[in-house]
């Protein structure tokens, strides 16, 4: 079955070091992304791409950065530059930009210890 | 498991019941809405979607229903169940922009 994983579902942190989440997806979506999900908030875009090795910064990019070698893949990286890394993180993908298709992985929660 | 939403606007409806769930979009050139259904520590499932050209949309269980004189979006949905407790978030897309999503609102269902 086509879909998008994320991994791992749980992740710990010490301060100050960098961590990588995963993101694959066999769905032959062009387009993906990463959200932020905060208690008591939506969802917050990070990164985006459309294309391989091509992503666009979202609405709080900083402290974060992405790559997009392959068409499947899109990890996250969260730097030691981010001041408030605990959340939950979202993967999603799609066919273009407009939404059809939108598809989520099941996420990734950092905890910072 | 994971808590989403501590502080997100919460309706409490009745085993059996129908809800309601309310969404304001903000772009009057939006053209496409979803709603999806998020459960505790998982990620949002695709519940229905619908274009602009329409103003009603039924699946099972589920109607959505689109107002684009006051943009605004609603959800139903039919005999909750308790397995309906969710957050449910609605997103908008203007043609070839990225969704934007609303804030959610809390369903819980009492038995």
């Amino acid at each position: 079955d086509g879909g998008i994983t994320q991994s791992p579902k749980y992740l710990f942190r010490k301060e100050g070091q960098n961590v990588t989440l995963s993101c694959e997806q066999n769905l032959n979506h062009d387009a993906m992304y990463w959200y932020r999900q905060d208690p008591g908030q939506g969802l917050r875009l990070i990164y985006y791409s459309q294309i391989v090795n091509d992503f666009q910064k979202g609405d709080i990019a900083e402290g974060y950065s992405v790559s997009r070698e392959k068409k499947e893949s899109f990890p996250l990286t969260v730097t030691s530059a981010q001041k408030n890394p605990t959340a939950f993180y979202l993967c999603a993908s799609s066919k273009g930009l407009d939404g059809y298709g939108y598809t989520f992985g099941s996420g990734t929660r950092l905890t910072v210890v | 498991g994971e808590s989403v939403g501590l502080h997100l606007p919460t309706l409490s409806v009745q085993e059996g019941d129908n809800s309601i769930i309310n969404c304001a979009y903000s772009n009057s050139a939006s053209d496409y809405f979803i709603w999806y259904k998020q459960e505790s520590g998982k990620g949002p499932q695709f519940i229905i979607d619908i274009r602009s050209n329409m103003d009603k949309r039924q699946g099972q269980r589920v109607t959505v229903l689109l107002n684009k004189t006051v943009k605004h979006l609603s959800l139903q949905i039919a005999a909750t169940q308790p397995g309906d407790s969710a957050v449910y978030f609605c997103a908008e897309n203007v043609a070839g922009n990225k969704l934007t999503f609303g804030g959610g609102t809390r369903v819980l269902v009492k038995p």
